[in-house]
């Protein structure tokens, strides 16, 4: 199916610390694993997305991979910083059929100065 | 800021009523989606429109309903509501539906709806 599953459900760390999210999904034809990040009050906002034709993805503090064999992919976040205290979500679109995202259940990140 | 706009922000209603809620989509972007987010369920797409078309359905109740006009922006409509809509609605614009393409989604800030 198009489940997708994301693990911790919570995440505290120290500032400077790095942070690492995974998600799994089970449905091969997915090619599209966007990243997005809540907070309170707000809308998701996309942080990083990579497709299925790229296994390693990188923006500054942030990096995102994928391992298609495993059907899995990471969010990693480097030197944390309170201000990256939020939800984050993962998602799976895929090639065939709708483009709605299926998103993760979210994991929710502390950031302790 | 993401450029998709929803209105109004809050809503607060009784069971039974129908509300209306707005959608902007990003300048230049074709397709718009509809997703609930709640407690229990998470982020769960409802419909998405391209284009003045309705192209995809998702776990949306038959009470619902939703169109895209000819300058695009959306409305989603939601009737006989129940405590249990209770939720943030978000949508989301798109450039385009590429064929075996992807489509990178920006979300709006979200009507927060809550039925008494």
């Amino acid at each position: 199916g198009e489940n997708v599953e994301q693990h911790p459900s919570t995440l505290s760390v120290q500032e400077g610390d790095s942070a690492v999210i995974k998600c799994t999904y089970s449905d091969s034809a997915s090619n599209y694993f966007p990243w997005y990040k809540q907070e309170l009050g707000k809308g998701p906002q996309l942080i990083i997305d990579i497709r299925s034709n790229v296994g390693e993805k990188k923006d500054q503090r942030i990096a995102v991979t994928l391992n298609k064999t495993a059907k899995h992919f990471s969010l990693h976040i480097t030197e944390t910083q309170p201000e990256d205290s939020a939800v984050y979500f993962c998602a799976r679109q895929s090639y065939t059929g709708r483009r709605a995202l299926t998103f993760g259940s979210g994991t929710r990140l502390q950031v302790q100065p | 800021d993401s450029g998709v706009t929803q209105t109004p922000k809050h809503l607060i209603t009784a069971t039974g009523q129908r509300v209306t809620l707005r959608c902007s989509p990003r300048s230049g972007d074709l397709s718009v989606y509809w997703y609930q987010q709640s407690l229990d369920q998470g982020l769960q797409f409802l419909i998405q429109y391209y284009n003045g078309e309705e192209r995809a359905k998702g776990n949306i109740l038959e009470r619902f309903s939703a169109q895209q006009f000819p300058d695009l922006h959306s409305e989603l409509n939601l009737s006989s509501l129940e405590l249990g809509d209770s939720a943030l609605y978000f949508c989301a614009s798109s450039p385009q539906q590429g064929a075996g393409g992807t489509d990178t989604q920006y979300f709006g800030p979200g009507t927060r709806l809550t039925v008494l």
